[in-house]
């Protein structure tokens, strides 16, 4: 089965830039999930989609960081401006059903803002 | 709004050792409670999980995990660690109600090493 894609691997911007990263959840998984890891920190949720639609995004910074999940299936996370505290990982994650089932991880996106 | 406490930022033990990592969370309703682990390099992978039923929880690799709700506790145990379980482990919780579950809330992990 294959894995929870990300792209791209690793990203070195300037403040002010954006930036944009792309997931392909796992095929039939309803819920897809953006995760903020900053270094030394646990996960932080930003954006929980249920097929195309936004369940939360009470974390979402939304003066800087937009995302979208188009068709129910891939999903981009955008940052614009970017600034020097959003360096971190920056996570995908789906599950087959919200509640019920796991989530399952992508490699992750790490982003350096200089 | 809830938040999940990990008792021990680095650990470091030798090989066949027992290891116990707390973790502790903060909400009273019905709840779903995981450890993932990150080996160096590679990806969040799930250890266990808890949903319902049995409170002790038996993962991957020989860990297990014990769900003390009057506690509010999932503690992880392996009794004898190896090398290879080197790695960044972290608790994480959700809340669950009919309507669904909402994304997982994580602690701050813990480092642990395994000495040869």
């Amino acid at each position: 089965e294959a894995g929870v894609a990300q792209s791209p691997r690793y990203k070195i911007i300037e403040k002010r830039q954006s930036v944009a990263f792309w997931c392909n959840p796992i095929s039939g998984h309803a819920t897809l999930y953006w995760y903020q890891q900053i270094l030394g920190q646990g996960p932080k949720l930003l954006i929980q989609f249920q097929n195309n639609g936004v369940v939360d995004d009470s974390q979402l910074p939304k003066d800087r960081f937009s995302a979208e999940r188009l068709k129910g299936v891939d999903s981009t996370l955008k940052i614009q401006p970017a600034k020097l505290e959003d360096s971190a990982v920056y996570l995908c994650a789906s599950s087959l059903e919200a509640g019920v089932t796991e989530a399952f991880f992508g490699q992750g996106t790490r982003l350096t803002v200089v | 709004a809830q938040s999940v406490s990990q008792h021990n930022h680095h650990v470091i033990l030798s090989e066949a050792a027992s290891l116990e990592l707390g973790c502790n969370y903060s909400y009273g309703g019905t709840v779903n409670l995981f450890w993932y682990v990150q080996y160096p390099g590679q990806h969040l992978q799930l250890l266990l999980k808890y949903f319902s039923g049995d409170p002790l929880v038996k993962g991957i690799k020989g860990f297990e995990a014990e769900f003390i709700k009057s506690k509010f506790s999932f503690n992880l145990r392996k009794p004898s660690v190896q090398w290879s379980d080197t790695a960044e482990y972290f608790c994480a919780v959700n809340r669950y109600s009919g309507g669904g579950a909402d994304g997982l809330t994580f602690g701050k992990g813990t480092h642990l090493i395994i000495q040869p």
